[in-house]
């Protein structure tokens, strides 16, 4: 079956380290999102890629960073420079960009929480 | 989010009774998602409404979208435990189609 997997589920970061997340998708979608939702709190957008070898800032990339090499994939790190990274982060697809317009909507992983220790 | 208001922010309801959840956007929307997500899950896609006075249903989950008070209630009739979650609206933009907005989520309870 097609979806998004999102590993690991659940991440624990010392202070001062940068730490990956990992993002895998076989729907052949050409556009991946990275997500922050916190407690009580809707999603905000991290960093989105229309396209492979193509990435943009969403509204929070600060202390965040990733990359699109591959079409399935689109890992996120989290580096030191993020001051507040316990959050829950979700990763979703689009067929298209302009997919989303249509009643395609988005696939969303199962999500990877991480933690500060 | 700012654009987007759901309300009521939780809700506790006892199973078989129906009830309404609203969204309204500041803004103009292209279109209106709703989603369902169970705690610490990734989001389900329910339905996506674009036109106005469009209305869709999902077994026993419909929602309307009324595009002149830029606001979309989702209604569950006879609700079940199964039912239980976090409901989230997600507003379609006609322009930077791919970064739609999402409101705060409206936590349900159904208790058996």
């Amino acid at each position: 079956d097609g979806g998004i997997t999102q590993s690991p589920k659940y991440l624990f970061r010392k202070e001062g380290q940068n730490v990956t997340l990992s993002c895998e998708q076989n729907l052949n979608h050409d556009a991946m999102y990275w997500y922050r939702q916190d407690p009580g709190q809707g999603l905000r957008l991290i960093y989105y890629s229309q396209i492979v070898n193509d990435f943009q800032k969403g509204d929070i990339a600060e202390g965040y960073s990733v990359s699109r090499e591959k079409k399935e994939s689109f890992p996120l790190t989290v580096t030191s420079a993020q001051k507040n990274p316990t959050a829950f982060y979700l990763c979703a697809s689009s067929l298209h960009w302009t997919g989303a317009l249509r009643n395609y909507g988005y696939t969303f992983g199962s999500g990877t929480r991480l933690t500060v220790v | 989010s700012q654009e987007l208001e759901q309300s009521p922010q939780s809700l506790i309801v006892q199973e078989g009774k129906n009830l309404t959840i609203n969204c309204t956007s500041s803004k103009t929307l292209y279109g209106l998602y709703w989603y369902k997500q169970k705690y610490g899950e990734g989001l389900i896609f329910l339905m996506m409404l674009q036109k106005g006075g469009e209305e869709k249903s999902h077994e026993k989950i419909t929602a309307k979208l009324d595009e002149k008070k830029q606001q979309s209630s989702l209604h569950i009739t006879a609700s079940q435990p199964s039912h239980a979650g976090t409901y989230l609206c997600g507003a379609v933009r006609n322009t930077n189609a791919g970064k739609s907005t999402f409101g705060d989520g409206t936590t349900l309870t159904v208790k058996p």
